[in-house]
């Protein structure tokens, strides 16, 4: 297993359309996060899935966002009307849970969004 | 609330040269802290994780030491390489919102100078 995979890495699009954006985790780990990285900025945590559950959203999560995993494998992260704010680095996570584990996270190469 | 903060937000050091790189976390009810490294327009590489109970971690030219009580992570980088150049993260996993989360600071943009 080479790691944790996002495709796109970079997408154009255009304000107003729709984009999607998918992760496949580290195979054998069952929890899977997603983050946003503004320019000059660290991550900022948007949401995260346990299998296939998905167990907690932030604020800055609007409704205009939509993540889904259901498999418990590859997650997509869909943000509809996109606006140039949307305009970032989506990072995706992974970690397993084995007993007395880390919980550490293995970040993927990320999907650079620009909204014109 | 936790917040990290990263000093200096960017640093410019000839080739060769000893440096640190410092964070600090407003809440010291931490259950790890980690640093990262960022290259441009990549996602971000592990380098060193300090669980709670641990004082440091090394790994290879890095050492990382923590201070819970004080609040504060430094990231040693000895005989800096061009190689080295990269933005660096400090995230601390702490309790928000009834779960652990990873909450990054801002960065320190490191540039090493042939």
């Amino acid at each position: 297993d080479t790691g944790v995979s996002q495709d796109p890495r970079h997408k154009i699009t255009k304000r107003g359309q729709n984009v999607t954006f998918r992760c496949d985790p580290i195979s054998e780990h069952n929890r899977l996060y997603w983050y946003r990285q503004t320019l000059g900025q660290g991550p900022e945590f948007l949401t995260y899935f346990q299998n296939e559950a998905q167990l907690e959203k932030s604020r800055l999560l609007s409704d205009r966002f939509s993540a889904e995993r259901p498999k418990g494998s590859f997650s997509t992260l869909e943000i509809q009307r996109t606006e140039q704010g949307d305009s970032a680095m989506y990072l995706c996570a992974s970690s397993s849970r084995p007993s007395g584990g880390t919980l550490e996270q293995y970040f993927g190469p990320g999907t650079r969004l620009t909204v014109t | 609330k936790q917040e990290v903060t990263q000093i200096p937000a960017a640093l410019s050091v000839p080739e060769g040269e000893n440096l640190v790189l410092n964070c600090s976390f407003t809440d010291s009810a931490i259950y790890n802290l980690q640093w990262f490294r960022q290259d441009p327009g990549k996602g971000l590489t592990s380098l060193l994780l300090i669980q709670s109970s641990q004082r440091e971690q090394t790994s290879g030219r890095l050492n990382a030491s923590l201070d819970k009580s004080s609040g504060r992570s430094t990231l040693y980088i000895a005989a800096s390489q061009p190689g080295d150049s990269a933005t660096y993260l400090c995230a601390v996993k702490a309790l928000m919102d009834s779960s652990y989360k990873l909450i990054f600071g801002s960065g320190t943009r490191l540039l090493v100078r042939p």
